[in-house]
């Protein structure tokens, strides 16, 4: 019945470590989106979910980030060998079925500090 | 140039007044969200606009379809409505329709 929730809410971690960040859309929402806002930038798309088609990665930094999404629910974004520059906020947002006409959902988002 | 501009980049007004924020986008751009991140991070979204005007309380966005432009207007401004106000463009076609392409933002502050 909540809105969409994310984990952990923030990550310290050291350089060359692995994380997984955790979002848990809103029940029934078949959509579900990964973001991120680095410190004084705009926000950025980084994967999109969509159902049970292939998911839209083309937002993806490089081939450390990956993504799964497992029974069309609860989303893990993984960042292997962590950088600095892999500092920022990563929000997740959900739709109910994810055409371009609806509103996104965001969770309050998980703020990583890469030391 | 990118797909989705905003302006002005920062905006400061005092309380009650009339606020604009303008959002241009480019072809391919079809659905226009306007969303409102406050200071602690949280981001709501406010409006979803494909055509026409939508209006939530002293909150009103606009679309110009043909001129590939759109408004964020704040009606008796508070400060309360202190914020970053971000445009975001929806692909309706292509490889990459899911994902939005947002503008910098503007950074919106109402002074008392």
């Amino acid at each position: 019945g909540a809105g969409v929730s994310q984990s952990p809410s923030n990550k310290v971690t050291e350089k060359g470590k692995d994380v997984e960040l955790r979002c848990d859309p809103i029940s029934g929402h078949t959509a579900l989106y990964w973001y991120r806002q680095s410190l004084g930038q705009g926000l950025e798309f980084l994967i999109y979910f969509q159902g049970n088609s292939a998911p839209d990665k083309s937002g993806l930094p490089s081939d450390r980030f990956s993504a799964e999404r497992t029974g069309g629910s609860v989303s893990t974004l993984t960042i292997q060998r962590t950088q600095q520059e892999d500092s920022a906020v990563y929000l997740c947002a959900s739709t109910p079925e994810g055409t371009y006409q609806e509103t996104q959902y965001f969770g309050p988002g998980t703020r990583l500090l890469v030391l | 140039k990118n797909e989705v501009e905003q302006s002005p980049q920062n905006l400061t007004a005092q309380e009650g007044e009339f606020i604009t924020i303008n959002c241009s986008y480019s072809v391919g751009i079809s659905a226009l969200h306007w969303l409102q991140q406050h200071p602690g991070g949280g981001i709501v979204s406010l409006f979803m606009l494909s055509s026409g005007k939508k209006k939530h309380g002293r909150l009103i966005a606009t679309i110009n379809i043909q001129e590939k432009h759109s408004s964020l207007h704040i009606t008796a401004s508070h400060p309360r409505d202190s914020a970053v106000y971000i445009c975001a463009g929806r692909r309706q076609w292509g490889g990459s329709q899911g994902n939005l392409i947002f503008g910098k933002g503007t950074k919106l502050s109402v002074k008392p």
